[in-house]
């Protein structure tokens, strides 16, 4: 059974660097890891994705070690207005059945 | 920039009826999905669909719903039957296909209330 489990929330203060970690046991071989992020009442809005190794854009770095089975969000520098649900989205293997995570509810503080 | 759009963005309806919840993907996306989220809980998968098949389809999927691309534009989900507990915020998503363009991406949502 595939389980896509992240911390449940977690606190941090303006301007620190915040990671989020997704475990992923059953991931698709040949799929990608996305992680987005979700405002109250709003869809899901798409903050990264990579495959393997480390990925970086302009709002936030991603870390896939070679196993595939976690991967970690990084916010470098967090702002009040970063406060939201952060989830990752994964395939499960050999479908195009796609899993979220739990979700972990980042509060950030001023 | 291209976004999905959703409609309505609240649908309120009695248990047994029929709803019909419409999404516009991005226009040159060819993969579209539906989720849904009930209150406080973690977004969940319904459906995938290209080629105008369904791909896949979860466990919460059953027979009450169904899919369809009926003209070049937009992708409905159906809900014959409402139950209570389909009240919950239904999200379309679309892709496209290709190595590095597979990235989801979702409307705003439809909140679906039955009464």
């Amino acid at each position: 059974l595939a389980k896509t489990t992240q911390p449940i929330s977690m606190d941090s203060y303006e301007g620190q660097e915040v990671n989020i970690t997704c475990s992923h046991n059953n991931i698709a071989t040949n799929d990608y890891i996305t992680w987005y992020q979700q405002f109250p009442s709003q869809g899901p809005r798409f903050i990264i994705q990579g495959y393997k190794t480390k990925v970086t854009n302009e709002v936030a770095s991603l870390f896939i070690p070679a196993d595939r089975k976690s991967s970690t969000l990084s916010l470098p520098r967090v702002s009040l207005s970063d406060t939201a649900v952060y989830y990752c989205l994964v395939a499960l293997s050999g479908t195009y059945k796609y899993i979220f995570g739990t979700g972990t509810r980042l509060k950030v503080l001023a | 920039e291209p976004e999905v759009t959703q409609t309505p963005s609240h649908q309120v309806t009695q248990m047994g009826q029929e709803v019909i919840l419409r999404c516009v993907p991005i226009s040159n996306h060819l993969y579209f999905y539906w989720y849904r989220q009930i209150l406080g809980q973690k977004v969940e998968f319904l459906v995938s669909f290209y080629n105008n098949e369904i791909s896949e389809k979860s466990e919460i999927f059953d027979d009450q719903f169904s899919v369809e691309r009926p003209d070049g534009s937009n992708f409905t989900l159906k809900i014959r039957s409402t139950k209570l507990e389909d009240s919950a915020m239904y999200f379309c998503a679309s892709s496209a296909p290709g190595l590095r363009e597979d990235t989801q991406y979702f409307g705003p949502g439809t909140r679906l209330t039955v009464l």
